[in-house]
């Protein structure tokens, strides 16, 4: 079983609609959670973090956690063509192993 | 606020080389991770330094290694190069170690060993 799972896509989406992108993770004990966001040739960028149970919104972003079902999720609303770009899920198990990232999920916003 | 800065942007090396990158961290933050990422394996966890100590290290060779400075800048080297370790390799500052903070990653070094 991979550590950190995403649907790699493509996800197409139109433009206005809301993107739902899902994340599983395999180890009970990760502490901390994390969103980035990768254009083509380009570094990822850090959109939502996330610790605690539940939601978190900032903007159109809305980062789920649920510890119990070993799931988080990220969702953007009024979705821009500008979103489109792959969306990496990244977590940290505790202690000093750094992130464990997904593969991905490639996001397309169909204007 | 500057953000993570590194160099080179490009290299090209050829196998049985070595090579140094360097990362400068965003200012005050002490903990500097270095990751690889390619399109089969993904972005995978090399090593991260806090006060100039090794915290942990990723699953890779002992041709990877690392150091970080007084003032929290990193470099990090590959020996004897291989076709395999041409990959974007990016590194991720952040206020402490990396379990409690988050990482804001650099533009990345782009190596081709050929």
């Amino acid at each position: 079983q991979k550590e950190v799972e995403q649907n790699s896509g493509p996800l197409s989406v139109p433009e206005g609609a809301i993107a739902s992108l899902n994340c599983t993770y395999s180890d009970r004990g990760s502490q901390s959670f994390f969103w980035y966001r990768q254009y083509s040739g380009k570094s990822p960028e850090l959109i939502m973090f996330i610790y605690s149970n539940g939601d978190k919104e900032d903007g159109r972003f809305t980062a789920q956690l649920n510890k119990a079902s070993q799931y988080v999720s990220l969702l953007i609303r009024d979705s821009q063509p500008s979103d489109s770009a792959t969306y990496l899920c990244a977590v940290n198990k505790g202690g000093a192993d750094g992130l464990t990232f997904g593969k991905g999920t490639h996001l397309i916003i169909q204007p | 606020k500057a953000g993570v800065t590194q160099t080179p942007r490009y290299l090209i090396k050829t196998r049985g080389q070595q090579v140094t990158l360097s990362c400068s961290p965003i200012s005050g933050h002490r903990s500097v991770s270095w990751y690889q990422q390619t399109p089969g394996q993904g972005l995978q966890f090399l090593f991260e330094y806090f006060s100039e100590t090794q915290r942990n290290k990723g699953n890779f060779p002992g041709r990877f290694s690392g150091r970080q400075f007084s003032n929290s800048r990193s470099e990090m080297n590959v020996s004897t190069l291989e076709l395999g370790d041409s990959a974007l390799y990016l590194c991720a500052s952040s206020l402490a170690p990396s379990g409690a903070y988050e990482q804001y990653f650099g533009p990345g070094t782009r190596l081709t060993v050929t």
